[in-house]
């Protein structure tokens, strides 16, 4: 089965700066990577995704960066804010429609 | 409507009780889920259903039983919980089964196990 690692577990950031996230999978199969944004108590919501065919997506502050062939892709959040401070996974899936959870990584941006 | 609901948010059993948690989406998905997630952990995929029938159930104990009464409803309903079954348990739901379908989370029902 799949298997997805995601560094850091913890990252803080002073607000006005980047923040950076990588998660690697290991199944050449997957070709869907959502990201989730879970503050503390609440339910995870989607912030961005990618697919395969795509080598990178932009949403405003946020963006998502795919290399298929060393099966890596990460999420890039500039110029934070306080309100960015939450818990993010990133996840993976082969179109069977279950997605795989990185181990999340627990983001404090300072004011 | 582009939420899924989730009712009771906060839920407190014994081990010996029988309750039901429910999901409701109204956004026409016809795939749903059930997550169980520990503090600071993933989700962790429980049951999936794809158009009213069970599809995947990541061999979860008998004590959690999943029934998907209509193409907007999921139940799961708990008997004879011990108290590791601690946990947020989440619903969500999809469009479809395939590649690019994202989830839609609900809040979640904070379960403790007495």
């Amino acid at each position: 089965g799949e298997n997805v690692e995601q560094h850091p577990s913890t990252l803080s950031v002073q607000e006005g700066d980047s923040a950076v996230i990588k998660c690697t999978y290991s199944d050449s199969a997957s070709n869907y990577f959502p990201w989730y944004k879970q503050e503390l108590g609440k339910r995870p919501q989607l912030i961005i995704d990618i697919r395969s065919n795509v080598g990178e997506k932009k949403d405003q502050r946020i963006a998502v960066t795919l290399n298929k062939t060393a099966k890596h892709f990460s999420l890039h959040i500039t110029e934070t804010q306080p309100e960015d401070s939450a818990v993010y996974f990133c996840a993976a899936s082969n179109g069977g429609n279950q997605f795989y959870f990185g181990t999340g990584t627990s983001l404090t941006v300072i004011p | 409507d582009t939420e899924v609901t989730q009712t009771p948010k906060h839920l407190v059993m014994g081990m010996t009780n029988k309750k039901s948690l429910k999901c409701e989406q109204h956004m026409g998905h016809r795939a749903m889920y059930w997550y169980k997630q520990k503090a600071k952990k993933p989700p962790e995929l429980m049951f999936v259903y794809s158009y009213e029938k069970l599809s995947i159930n990541e061999s979860v104990p008998s004590r959690f039983s999943p029934e998907c009464p209509n193409s907007s409803l999921l139940n799961l309903h708990l008997h004879a919980l011990q108290p590791e079954d601690s946990a947020l348990y989440l619903c969500a739901s999809s469009q479809d089964m395939g590649v690019g379908y994202g989830y839609t989370f609900g809040s979640g029902t904070r379960l403790t196990v007495v």
